[in-house]
């Protein structure tokens, strides 16, 4: 089936510094969605993006949506600890189904 | 509290045998889903509904069954049809009266099957 291509896979940073992660895809989306997952747990939404173009911040994340609308970053700034886990983007189709595509996820681990 | 319940967190199953995970939601929501998310990789989309009584199938769908009864529940089967079905699921549901509204996930069952 369809897949996103989320990069980087993994990133090992030091507290403090900022991370970027990004996810491509040959198909259009209507809605870009970024998740964080911690072990063991479901997915937490961090950002839902509905338009192109669109940039929307959250705390120290800032996520924006692709002007060609198949592909989106995530940004986070000044990280700390609690910011390690997986970070998945998602792409809606259109309609109404609620269908979501997964990147296959970007593993975030901070150095104290 | 408002939200989504999985259960049991944890399962184990002899091969060959049927298991059903739960799946119970009180946010009111019409369409559930249920995922599958194995290690490195991005979730797959086994089963899902959007209105009671009715479902369709994934990408996955091969070796599950689904079934829509109630509006706040949505129990997935896994059947000895499925090859590999050890992994970890999770259990989604979103509100359709929006057209783009995200799915929130629940904190998901992880199956072994030794």
């Amino acid at each position: 089936g369809q897949q996103l291509n989320q990069s980087p896979q993994s990133m090992f940073i030091q507290e403090g510094e900022d991370v970027s992660m990004n996810c491509t895809s040959s198909s259009i989306f209507n809605t870009w969605l970024w998740y964080k997952q911690d072990p063991g747990e479901g997915p937490v939404l961090l950002i839902a993006l509905y338009k192109a173009g669109e940039l929307t911040s959250n705390g120290r994340l800032t996520a924006q949506f692709g002007i060609t609308r198949k592909d989106s970053f995530l940004n986070i700034s000044a990280s700390i600890p609690s910011d390690v886990g997986i970070y998945f983007c998602a792409g809606q189709l259109t309609g109404n189904t609620g269908k979501l595509i997964f990147g296959q996820g970007t593993t975030l681990q901070v150095k104290p | 509290d408002g939200g989504i319940t999985q259960s049991p967190k944890y399962l184990f199953r002899k091969e060959g045998q049927n298991v059903t995970l739960s799946c119970e939601q009180n946010l009111n929501h019409d369409a559930m889903y249920w995922y599958r998310q194995d290690p490195g990789q991005g979730l797959r989309l086994i089963y899902y509904s959007q209105i009671v009584n009715d479902f369709q199938k994934g990408d996955i769908a091969e070796g599950y069954s689904v079934s829509r009864e109630k509006k706040e529940s949505f129990p997935l089967t896994v059947t000895s049809a499925q090859k590999n079905p050890t992994a970890f699921y999770l259990c989604a549901s979103r509100t359709t009266g929006t057209a783009n509204s995200p799915l929130h996930f629940g904190n998901g069952t992880r199956l072994t099957v030794t």
